[in-house]
């Protein structure tokens, strides 16, 4: 089945500095990689999604680059702000679940943007 | 639309006890599912639900059931409560298959066996 790898498992940045978050998944089936971002006791929230057929895709600060061939996929945050700090969840389609599939999640990431 | 929503949002129990977290939701979604996230180690599926009436077993589904009377109702059941249980749990739900329509999490239910 498929799994999914996230690293680093904690990033602190200074504000206005670069954030990256790489994660690396095993099924080359696997289709579509979305990102939940996920404030302290609050739920997940979707913040961006990637297709296979795309290789990267951008909304306002942040982005996410995809290497199906490498089967890595990257969440890039740019000019960080105090109210990015998060947990950060990647995560790949898998295709069990019948003909919908399932989401298997990373581990996330914790980042701290310090002012 | 209130989303998805779980209660109790807190709950203490002893081993051996069970109960059920509900979760409701009321934008008429198909797929439901539960997730419960331990410390470090993300979210893990632990059952899942593509329509009224229809479950299946995901990552992590040993000591708990699900059923699915209703589309808006997606119960989770505890029936021996275990240590190795206490998690954070949240219901989530998606109108249409997964990369089609965005998931939606509730708020979550923080679950401790003592």
């Amino acid at each position: 089945g498929e799994n999914v790898e996230q690293h680093p498992s904690t990033l602190s940045v200074q504000e206005g500095d670069s954030a990256v978050i790489k994660c690396t998944y095993s099924d080359s089936a696997s289709n579509y990689f979305p990102w939940y971002k996920q404030e302290l006791g609050k739920r997940p929230q979707l913040i961006i999604d990637i297709r296979s057929n795309v290789g990267e895709k951008k909304d306002q600060r942040i982005a996410v680059t995809l290497n199906k061939t490498a089967k890595h996929f990257s969440l890039h945050i740019t000019e960080t702000q105090p109210e990015d700090s998060a947990v950060y969840f990647c995560a790949a389609k898998t295709e069990s679940g019948g003909s919908q599939g399932n989401l298997i999640f990373g581990k996330g990431t914790k980042l701290s943007v310090k002012p | 639309n209130a989303g998805v929503t779980q209660t109790p949002k807190f709950r203490i129990l002893k081993i051996g006890q069970s109960m059920t977290l509900q979760c409701t939701q009321d934008m008429n979604h198909n797929y439901m599912y539960w997730y419960r996230q331990d410390p470090g180690m993300g979210l893990k599926l632990i059952y899942y639900s593509v329509g009224a009436g229809i479950t299946d077993k995901g990552e992590v589904p040993n000591g708990y059931n699900v059923s699915r009377s209703t589309t808006e109702d997606f119960p989770l059941r505890l029936e021996l409560a275990a240590p190795s249980q206490t998690s954070v749990y949240f219901c989530a739900s998606r109108k249409g298959r997964v990369g089609n329509s965005p998931l939606h999490f509730g708020n979550g239910t923080r679950l401790t066996v003592t």
